[in-house]
């Protein structure tokens, strides 16, 4: 079965940092494009970005919101895809989402709640 | 940066009737269109990949069409498990923008 499970989520400060995971399964991870999506409450889903496989130069796009203060990451050993957050404001507050669209399966995670707040 | 624009923001139709979403992009996006639904407290799910290609195991009543500017999510008779949020989303440049949902409900 093909499945994300996002895990990492948590009550911050204002300032603070953060890291998430998302642990891949049913799909050969390492040749995957991996993203990252978000979900304030109440509001529409935003993208935040992507990391190619390594065998596409494994290069890392961002959304400008983020652009300078997340970072996201891969171990292909372990199938995981990482989230590193840091100088977060109370507008990151949101569901986190991986997502992939190199499997047919097309999964999401099932998202994971950053609540930045003093 | 492109944007996507959806309408209506909400519809309300009853069981059984047609119903069209539509979604226009700032630039082409040639067919790099992808159509998710996300029911309340879940994670979205895709229905519909490049423009028009059915995502397996999703129901036959929802077809995808358009390319270019202009997409549209068809629902061919609306059932109750349809109420849902539905969102459009481009895959041609970064950053792959969505639209801000339609909301569909029953009524």
């Amino acid at each position: 079965e093909v499945q994300l499970v996002e895990s990492g989520g948590g009550l911050v400060k204002p300032g603070g940092s953060l890291r998430l995971s998302c642990a891949a399964s049913g799909f050969t991870f390492t040749n995957a494009w991996m993203t990252w999506v978000r979900q304030a409450p109440g509001k529409g889903l935003e993208w935040l970005g992507r990391i190619k496989s390594k065998t596409d130069a494994g290069t890392t796009d961002y959304a400008a919101p983020v652009k300078g203060r997340f970072t996201i990451s891969r171990d292909d050993s372990k199938n995981t895809l990482y989230l590193q957050m840091n100088s977060l404001k109370t507008e990151d507050t949101a569901v986190y989402y991986c997502t992939t669209e190199s499997d047919a399966a097309r999964p999401w995670g099932q998202g994971t709640l950053v609540t930045v707040s003093s | 940066d492109i944007q996507m624009t959806q309408s209506p923001s909400s519809l309300s139709a009853s069981v059984g009737d047609r119903v069209t979403i539509t979604c226009r992009a700032s630039q082409s996006i040639n067919n790099y269109l992808n159509w998710y639904q996300q029911k309340p407290g879940k994670a979205p799910k895709v229905l519909i990949y490049a423009a028009s290609n059915l995502q397996s195991g999703v129901s036959s009543r929802f077809s995808g069409s358009g390319s270019g500017t202009y997409f549209t999510l068809t629902i061919s008779s609306l059932q109750p498990e349809d109420v849902a949020t539905y969102y459009c989303q481009q895959t041609y440049s970064i950053p792959c923008s969505f639209g801000q949902g339609t909301k569909l409900e029953i009524k």
